[in-house]
């Protein structure tokens, strides 16, 4: 397994406003996902970060909104980028360990937007 | 993306067994089945995982059917502590590694 740290665990944020959100793991590993989790909703994937390469973001999701950032093979971060309400979730970040690719998680920031 | 269909919620008394079902009939020969649960405000926790073959560990055991398409995730002995939302996932098409979440099963153990 591993342990995975994120910052900040919680934030209140203005409308109009930019968060970054760090994500630090333990050990190295070449994949890291990002998530969000809405109100009551289930876990949807924003992207995928792996160091050296660009993020691949899923359909629904863009760089401009969502910068994300992988310098190294233990930490990333991810921007959620002029907020409004419907921003208001909390953001997971995972990694992928072990011969079969099972996920980690961290504990999550929740976000909430004003 | 990968799609599998668990119940949308189950009660289970503690103590007793909880089998929680998943249908996931379109996944392929070198796909394997991960469960995770997510206890209320807290990360995804992974469980297990499996190919073909059953699975034990210390949190629980999965059943895979011989055909691949559907398990079970059994709890053997329940505690209040195991109410959470269970999912059931598998990687589906591409080795891209990432894991796409359905709505899950709420499970919940009941004094």
């Amino acid at each position: 397994s591993a342990v995975i740290s994120q910052k900040p665990s919680r934030d209140i944020c203005q409308r109009g406003t930019s968060l970054t959100i760090q994500c630090q793991v333990d050990s190295q590993v070449t994949m890291m996902f990002w998530y969000r989790q809405q109100p009551g909703q289930s876990l949807t994937l924003i992207a995928t970060a792996n160091q050296g390469s660009e993020a691949t973001y899923e359909s629904g999701f863009v760089i401009d909104k969502f910068p994300i950032s992988r310098p190294n093979l233990t930490f990333s971060t991810l921007t959620v980028s002029n907020m409004s309400p419907e921003d208001s979730s909390i953001y997971l970040c995972s990694v992928a360990l072990g011969v079969a690719g099972e996920l980690f998680f961290g504990e999550g920031s929740r976000l909430t937007v004003l | 993306d990968a799609k599998t269909t668990q119940p949308t919620s189950m009660d289970c008394a503690e103590g007793r067994a909880a089998n929680l079902p998943c249908n996931h009939s379109t996944i392929s020969g070198n796909e394997y089945v991960y469960w995770y649960r997510q206890i209320h405000s807290q990360g995804p926790q992974y469980i297990i995982h499996g190919l073909k073959n059953n699975e034990t560990n210390e949190m629980a055991s999965l059943i895979i059917t011989e055909d691949r398409k559907s398990s079970t995730l059994i709890l053997p002995h329940a505690t209040l502590r195991d109410t959470a939302v269970y999912y059931c996932i598998f990687h589906g098409s591409g080795n891209t590694g990432k894991l796409i979440f359905g709505q899950g099963t709420t499970l919940q153990v009941k004094p």
